[in-house]
């Protein structure tokens, strides 16, 4: 299988720095991406990691390992618009480059 | 502006009736996507277009169908087969298969 684990929730302080993380199966890894989910809204692309290391972008960072199978996003200076569920996405060597998604972690933030 | 659309936002039917659920977008994206969202899962693939007039099955097809006979539009249709038809439907596209997605807004299915 392909399995990808994520917490299911977590809660944050405003303004704080949160990390989220996500365990994979590494057989057939060739890429990971993170995107963001509001309640009843459509995921918006975040961060795509392919090489080991740290990707920054603004206030989110996403960091991967690809011995480990381990990758977590980091948020900093917490703000409120930033409760959302954080999906983990894995794409595996296949067909069409396939690619699994976690089931996400939600986060709250809160004041 | 460039988007992908999905329509309804809210549909209703019966139990039994097929339904169709429309997907447009104007990206000039070769590939198209639909999930499904469902509480406490993570996003499923049901088909997937890696270009036009070629779909491959995901990996809960059974009890769908979709066609992709203009690059732009990836209609699915949700049939009587589907056993739990009720969920979240996301549309996505993407400059090809290996390229990160762009989704529409979902539409919220409701089967009784």
């Amino acid at each position: 299988g392909q399995n990808i684990d994520q917490p299911t929730e977590m809660t944050a302080t405003e303004g704080a720095i949160v990390q989220i993380n996500c365990t994979y199966q590494t057989s057939g890894f060739n890429g990971l991406f993170w995107y963001q989910q509001h309640a009843g809204e459509a995921p918006t692309f975040l961060s795509y990691n392919v090489l080991d290391g740290l990707e920054e972008k603004g206030r989110f960072s996403s960091f991967l390992s690809r011995s480990k199978g381990y990758s977590y996003l980091l948020l900093k200076e917490l703000q409120m618009k930033d409760s959302a569920s954080y999906l983990c996405a894995v794409r595996y060597s296949g067909g069409y480059q396939k690619v699994t998604f976690g089931t996400g972690t939600k986060l709250q933030v809160i004041p | 502006d460039g988007g992908i659309t999905q329509s309804p936002k809210y549909l209703f039917r019966k139990e039994g009736q097929n339904v169709t659920l429309s997907c447009e977008q104007n990206l000039n994206h070769d590939a198209m996507y639909w999930y499904r969202q469902d509480p406490g899962q993570g996003l499923r693939l049901i088909y997937y277009s890696q270009i036009v007039n070629d779909f491959q099955k995901g990996d809960i097809a059974e009890g769908y169908s979709v066609s992709r006979e203009k690059k732009e539009s990836f209609p699915l249709t949700v049939t009587s087969a589907q056993k739990n038809p009720t969920a979240f439907y996301l549309c996505a596209s993407g400059r090809d298969t290996s390229t990160e997605a762009f989704f529409g807004q979902g539409t919220r299915l409701t089967v009784v």
